[in-house]
Order: C-alpha cells, then sequence, then structure tokens
C-alpha cells in the first residue's frame, strides 16, 4: 500500500511548454484533489473529482486541467506554463481523512 | 466551508504541552474539525478530527467548547520533531460530497524549543 505518489518530484519548464502531474493512489478512494501552495501560503484547491469520470473546479482552476478516467489516477495538466504556475502541487485522495501525496515541486521560467 | 482563525505563529518548551488554539465561529451544524500539520514542505499529515465531543489519539488530543466556535489542539509531550505549521479546516464529512472546496489557510507555525 504506496498510499498518494506522484511523478515528478521536480521539474523546470520554460514559459509557454505544457506537461502532466502525475497523481495515483492505491487505496480506492472516491474523492481526489490537487492543491498549489506558494511560498509562505496555505494550500488552495485546485480542481477536485468525486469519482471517475467527474470532475470539478477548486478555488484556483484557471491554467489547468484534469481528468479522471479511472479511480486510481488523477493527472493535473498545466497546458501553457506560466511563471505565476511556479509552485509546489500537493495530490490527494480522501477516505475517511485526508491523505496527501510527497509534492512536485514546479518552476516555470 | 467556514472560516477560520489561527495564530500566525507559536513558540513550546520541548517536554511540553502545545496548546494550538482555532476559532470557526461560523461552523455549520454538520460541519467537522480537523487538523493537519505540514513538516517542512512535506504533503500535510491528518493528526485529528471531531464533530462536537473531545477526541483523543496517539498524536493528540482534540477540544471543542460546547458551542463548537472555537477548539484546541493538545500535544502532550511536544517533541522537537512536532515543530511545523499546523492547519485546522472546518468541513462537511466526505460523503457529503456537496461542493467540496476546501481551503487551507494559512495555519500556525509552531516551534519546539529545546
Amino acid at each position: 500500500n504506496a498510499g498518494v505518489t506522484q511523478t515528478p518530484k521536480f521539474q523546470v519548464l520554460k514559459t509557454g511548454q505544457s506537461m502532466t502531474l502525475q497523481c495515483a493512489q492505491d487505496m480506492n478512494h472516491e474523492y481526489m484533489s490537487w492543491y498549489r501552495q506558494d511560498p509562505g501560503m496555505g494550500l488552495r484547491l485546485i480542481h477536485y473529482s468525486v469519482g471517475a469520470g467527474i470532475t470539478d473546479q477548486g478555488e484556483v482552476p484557471n491554467g489547468y486541467n484534469v481528468s479522471r478516467s479511472t479511480t486510481e489516477d488523477f493527472p493535473l495538466r498545466l497546458l501553457s506554463a506560466a511563471p505565476s504556475q511556479t509552485s509546489v502541487y500537493f495530490c490527494a485522495s480522501y477516505g475517511e481523512t485526508q491523505y496527501f501525496g510527497p509534492g512536485t515541486r514546479l518552476l516555470v521560467l | 466551508d467556514a472560516k477560520t482563525t489561527q495564530p500566525t505563529s507559536m513558540d513550546c518548551a520541548e517536554g511540553r504541552a502545545a496548546n494550538l488554539p482555532c476559532n470557526h465561529s461560523t461552523i455549520s451544524g454538520n460541519e467537522y474539525v480537523y487538523w493537519y500539520r505540514q513538516i517542512h514542505s512535506q504533503g500535510p499529515q491528518y493528526i485529528i478530527h471531531g464533530l462536537k465531543n473531545n477526541e483523543t489519539n496517539e498524536m493528540a488530543s482534540l477540544i471543542i467548547t460546547e458551542d463548537r466556535k472555537s477548539s484546541t489542539l493538545i500535544l502532550p509531550h511536544a517533541t522537537l520533531r512536532d515543530t511545523a505549521v499546523y492547519y485546522c479546516i472546518v468541513r462537511a464529512r466526505i460523503s457529503n460530497f456537496g461542493n467540496e472546496k476546501l481551503t487551507f489557510g494559512t495555519g500556525t507555525r509552531l516551534t519546539i524549543i529545546p
């Protein structure tokens, strides 16, 4: 039981590039979500999903897309990276409590 | 979800009890109080949650006032490894999917002093 895993751990992008942050969980949780955390700030919700095929926007969804084709995976896509998206990204899944992944540190130049 | 108010920072001597307060005066009847902590940019870690009764587990105790407008997280014997940012959030149980737009505030930065 690996819990919530995220890849990559660290990524550098140039402005305008695209990439996908991967998130997977092996706890059969229906509910998953993506957060971003900027330096010295709390976590802000980007997108969430209440089950396969169902996604919805959180507090800061602009510039990000998500999909949920399986219960296990919930990837986050940046279609055209901007410096304002430099942040640490956390994926979480929910059972009785929330379990967070280790995070992906993204730097957009 | 109800908003929460926490002090920005606190210090506590090693071995003493750390008491972290949280105000949530607009909490609804179906909302729980959850506590998480984040150690040096790792993913947040669940600590404890409760509805209206006091709760205790192997990590901490949670005291919720009778009117549910505030709560206190207690780490009974703080160690240096408890240095972290502690987040208090209130939300409905996850089974009530509804409009789950959770927001973590800036939390309380707890520093354990040797």
